[in-house]
């Protein structure tokens, strides 16, 4: 069955140090997928697609299809990093599928 | 705003009750979806529209559950005899459905059912 998965319920890290959020996926076709953040109070925005390799906010997400995985990643975390992120598989023909979402606590 | 919208932003109503909830998507985005979302849950879809024809529904959606799509443009989302169990945030969601299938989303309708 397709799914996505996040591990993490909650990460804190200090501000300055690396960041790493944790997706999984499991999908029986060519995957296609994409972070999204939902920032306080704000609607869920999408991120990063995987498709076009693109680093936002100093955010960079690399597709690994040998261990099935799609790991956000930021050198140095700022306290604006703050934020629901989630991981979304789109399932061809319907919708995204998406993770429970992982929170981000950044801390000075 | 040319972003997705969506009213009311929040309903409380009382079991029983029947509630309507509208979705204003992008300009010109073919493609709408309904999800829903409850607490510590990513969004769940519910159900997607390809311009007026509703192409796939979630077994999550009962019969008390109904979509549409008029004119392939705005859309509701009608729950008759609204149960407690329906208390979440109804997030909908457009997309233009060609080279990339990014979704962009509406602010959510947040329903308390008491």
């Amino acid at each position: 069955a397709q799914r996505v998965t996040q591990p993490e319920k909650l990460l804190s890290v200090f501000k300055g140090a690396p960041v790493e959020l944790k997706c999984n996926y499991s999908y029986s076709g060519s995957p296609e997928l994409f972070w999204y953040v939902q920032y306080s109070r704000q609607r869920l925005q999408l991120l990063l697609r995987h498709i076009s390799r693109e680093s936002i906010k100093g955010f960079t997400a690399d597709l690994n299809k040998g261990e099935t995985s799609f790991h956000l990643k930021k050198p140095f975390a700022q306290e604006e990093d703050s934020a629901m992120y989630y991981c979304a598989l789109y399932q061809a023909g319907t919708a995204l599928i998406f993770g429970k979402g992982t929170t981000l606590s950044v801390s000075s | 705003d040319t972003g997705v919208s969506q009213n009311p932003r929040h309903k409380i109503t009382k079991r029983g009750q029947n509630v309507t909830f509208r979705c204003d998507p992008i300009s010109e985005h073919n493609r709408l979806y309904w999800y829903r979302q409850t607490l510590g849950q990513g969004p769940e879809f519910l159900t997607y529209f390809q311009n007026e024809a509703q192409l796939e529904k979630s077994r999550l959606l009962s019969d008390r559950f109904s979509a549409e799509r008029p004119k392939g443009s705005f859309s509701t989302l009608e729950i008759q005899r609204t149960e407690q169990g329906d208390s979440a945030m109804y997030l909908c969601a457009s997309s233009p459905g060609q080279l990339y299938n990014e979704q962009f989303f509406g602010p959510g309708t947040r329903l308390t059912v008491l």
